[in-house]
């Protein structure tokens, strides 16, 4: 079955570290690949698209990669600071349709 | 620019009653998306409408769930009756076409406790 795996563990990292996040995949052929951000009781933020003959996307201090072989994204924060702290979802179109699935979400935590 | 509006931001039932939410999409998307995201999980889609006409609706618990998009612009979807497993935050999003294209615009969500 399709299945979109992020480290349901939170990860706590010291400000002005980079923060790297891993979405795994299983079962499916994305042609794209999407990275948002929550904080508590608010909606998603877009923050990155990425497409499957790209293998890194840039912007401000973000930056993806997607691995189509490893099925594998990863979503780097350098230089993080304590507002980076909030949950990082990754999102890819189910196989064939236009149908955007959403991973569990892994929880950054930066302190000071 | 105005963002995906939604109402109400929360909302206390018991098991068996009815809900109803609304969300006003951004004007010009073609694309809107009903999403319930239970604590500690992501978002799951529940309908996915292109102008007024439904694209997909496979995860939409079509006995006690329903949704409709007027004229291709606002959206309610119901709920009737509630059960104790519809508790989580539904979330609305739109976008200008489809999600290959470019981001969702999501909206604040609307909490739903059923007790």
């Amino acid at each position: 079955s399709q299945k979109i795996e992020q480290n349901s563990e939170a990860l706590n990292i010291q400000e002005g570290k980079t923060a790297t996040l891993t979405c795994n995949y299983t079962n499916y052929s994305p042609a794209y690949l999407q990275w948002y951000r929550q904080d508590p009781g608010r909606g998603p933020v877009f923050l990155l698209l990425i497409r499957e003959n790209e293998k890194e996307k840039r912007k401000e201090r973000l930056k993806v990669t997607f691995d189509t072989t490893l099925k594998q994204s990863l979503f780097h924060i350098t230089a993080s600071q304590p507002a980076d702290s909030a949950t990082y979802l990754c999102a890819l179109p189910s196989n064939n349709t236009d149908k955007l699935i959403f991973g569990t979400g892994t929880r950054l935590q930066v302190f000071p | 620019e105005a963002g995906v509006a939604q109402s109400p931001r929360y909302k206390i039932i018991e098991k068996r009653q009815s809900v109803a939410f609304w969300c006003n999409p951004i004007s010009g998307h073609a694309t809107l998306y009903w999403y319930q995201q239970i604590l500690g999980q992501g978002p799951k889609l529940l309908i996915q409408f292109q102008n007024n006409g439904v694209v997909d609706d496979s995860q939409l618990p079509k006995d006690r769930f329903s949704a409709e998009r007027l004229k291709g612009v606002d959206s309610t979807l119901k709920i009737q009756p509630a059960k104790l497993e519809d508790s989580a935050v539904y979330l609305c999003a739109s976008s200008l076409q489809g999600a290959d294209t470019g981001e969702l615009f999501f909206g604040e969500g609307s909490r739903l406790t059923v007790l």
